[in-house]
């Protein structure tokens, strides 16, 4: 069971737009502490894909943007592409664990 | 641009201690800008912070694995390890060393190697 709640999964067709919530608790989203997202393709390490809640690094799509409201965050996919097909992660810190802590990862299928 | 390569066996006996290295390229691990960190992830399942070192040799550790963890740094070699003690089946996983840096006092993992898969088993 994670700390950081995220459905197991997800699915749009191309070009559709998707969303992929993350909800924390007290201690970590509802405490003030950042969200970001990581998107893992099949076989391979995690990327960052947003950071502090809203911010894209260098090379990531204007596709991609993310949201954190209370104790909760989202991450939103528009124009959905084939190659977006992966494992997305969100990851904040928890105060009362004392520890980075990441969701259990939604697979987003593009159909 | 940083990298960073994961290193060391892939089968450890239950009871023993697995020991893993990352090597960094690209950038040198005496930057008091990030800490380095220990990630792992089990097959088909989630990503679970393991611990953190500084260049100045501080470390923080997961309160769930703590009593078991050891991380390390050597400056010379530009690498960090882990050490996990006492592993059973449970501490199979790929096993990913990450480059982290603060955004506002948010730490992020910026950069990942590649992960190397440990198994535990007899």
């Amino acid at each position: 069971q994670s700390v950081l709640t995220q459905p197991p999964s997800v699915s749009g067709a191309p070009g559709q737009r998707v969303t992929i919530s993350c909800t924390g608790s007290s201690s970590n989203i509802g405490a003030g502490s950042d969200v970001h997202w990581y998107q893992q393709l099949p076989g391979t390490a995690p990327k960052l894909l947003i950071y502090v809640n809203t911010n894209r690094p260098s090379g990531v799509p204007d596709r991609f943007s993310g949201s954190k409201s209370g104790t909760s965050a989202s991450l939103a996919i528009s124009g959905l592409q084939a190659e977006d097909e992966a494992d997305y992660y969100c990851q904040s810190y928890d105060s009362s664990l004392s520890s980075w802590v990441f969701g259990g990862g939604t697979k987003l299928t593009v159909l | 641009q940083v990298q960073l390569q994961e290193s060391g066996p892939g089968l450890v006996k239950p009871s023993q201690t697995l020991s893993l290295t990352c090597t960094v390229s690209g950038g040198s691990i005496s930057s008091a800008t990030y800490y380095w960190s220990w990630i792992r992830q089990p097959a088909g399942k989630g990503l679970e912070w393991i611990g953190r070192i500084h260049t100045s040799g501080s470390t923080n550790y997961n309160p769930s694995l703590k009593s078991r963890v050891t991380i390390s740094v050597d400056t010379s070699k530009n690498q960090f390890s882990l050490n996990l003690s006492s592993v059973t089946a449970t501490d199979t996983a790929v096993y990913y060393c990450a480059r982290s840096r603060s955004y506002s006092g948010s730490y992020v993992f910026e950069y990942w190697g590649q992960g190397t898969l440990v198994t535990v088993s007899s």
